[in-house]
């Protein structure tokens, strides 16, 4: 059974710092690109960064490139963001998902329950 | 990286068909193939119900469907039921590495 499970989400002050995490089990994991996307409390989705298979491949949203940065662990099936500098509007649940192919067509079959970042003073 | 357009909501009787559109531009919806749909109620992650725009994901029941016309994406609901009341996403390829993600849609079945 394909399962993704975030963790590390909390509160932090304004131009602090945070690491996400992702757990993976079920699927070869370093065959498929990976995904982080958030959803501010009441609003929509906004894809965030997804990184390639290998790892060799990271993209991000213009709203966090240059603060966040996404990495993988293939030899321990684990997904990271690093978040630095971070803005009250960077408050979201944060999902870690799975891409449904080896290459991002934007399509992610397996989706975390999320976890709650909160950037407040 | 503007996000697709999306009715904020829409409503049917139980039976009826409902479309949902996600309009973007010719650097997204209009010029790929890779529009998808997500279904998300509340509190819960979002699921994949449609990709390849018209592509249903295993379990996903034929009553949704999806198509694209121009920059123009819709997502149908046929024989809507009371479980169809949730939240719609579509998101688009947007080139160079980029995805975006309509504002969302909430279905009610009234």
């Amino acid at each position: 059974e394909v399962q993704v499970l975030e963790s590390g989400g909390g509160l932090v002050q304004p131009g602090g710092s945070l690491r996400l995490s992702c757990a993976a089990s079920g699927f070869t994991f370093s065959s498929y690109v990976m995904n982080w996307v958030r959803q501010a409390p009441g609003k929509g989705l906004e894809w965030v960064s997804f990184i390639s298979g290998s790892g060799g491949g990271a993209y991000y949203a213009d709203s966090v490139k240059g603060r966040f940065t996404i990495s993988r662990d293939n030899s321990k099936n684990t997904l990271d963001l690093q978040m630095n500098s971070l803005r009250a509007e960077d408050t979201a649940v944060y999902y870690c998902a799975k891409g449904r192919l080896n290459w991002n067509d934007g399509s992610m079959d397996y989706w975390g329950p999320g976890t709650l970042v909160t950037v407040s003073s | 990286q503007s996000a697709l357009t999306q009715p904020p909501s829409a409503s049917g009787s139980p039976g009826q068909s409902v479309t949902i559109s996600c309009t973007g531009t010719s650097s997204d919806v209009g010029g790929y193939k890779y529009v998808s749909w997500y279904q998300q109620y509340p509190g819960k992650a979002p699921k994949l119900m449609i990709y390849e725009v018209s592509k249903r994901t295993s379990g996903v029941p034929d009553r949704f469907s999806g198509s694209k016309s121009g920059n123009t994406a819709s997502l149908t609901v046929s024989g809507l039921q009371a479980e169809d009341e949730a939240d719609y996403y579509c998101s688009s390829y947007a080139g160079s590495n980029n995805l975006v993600f309509g504002g969302g849609t909430k279905l009610t079945v009234l």
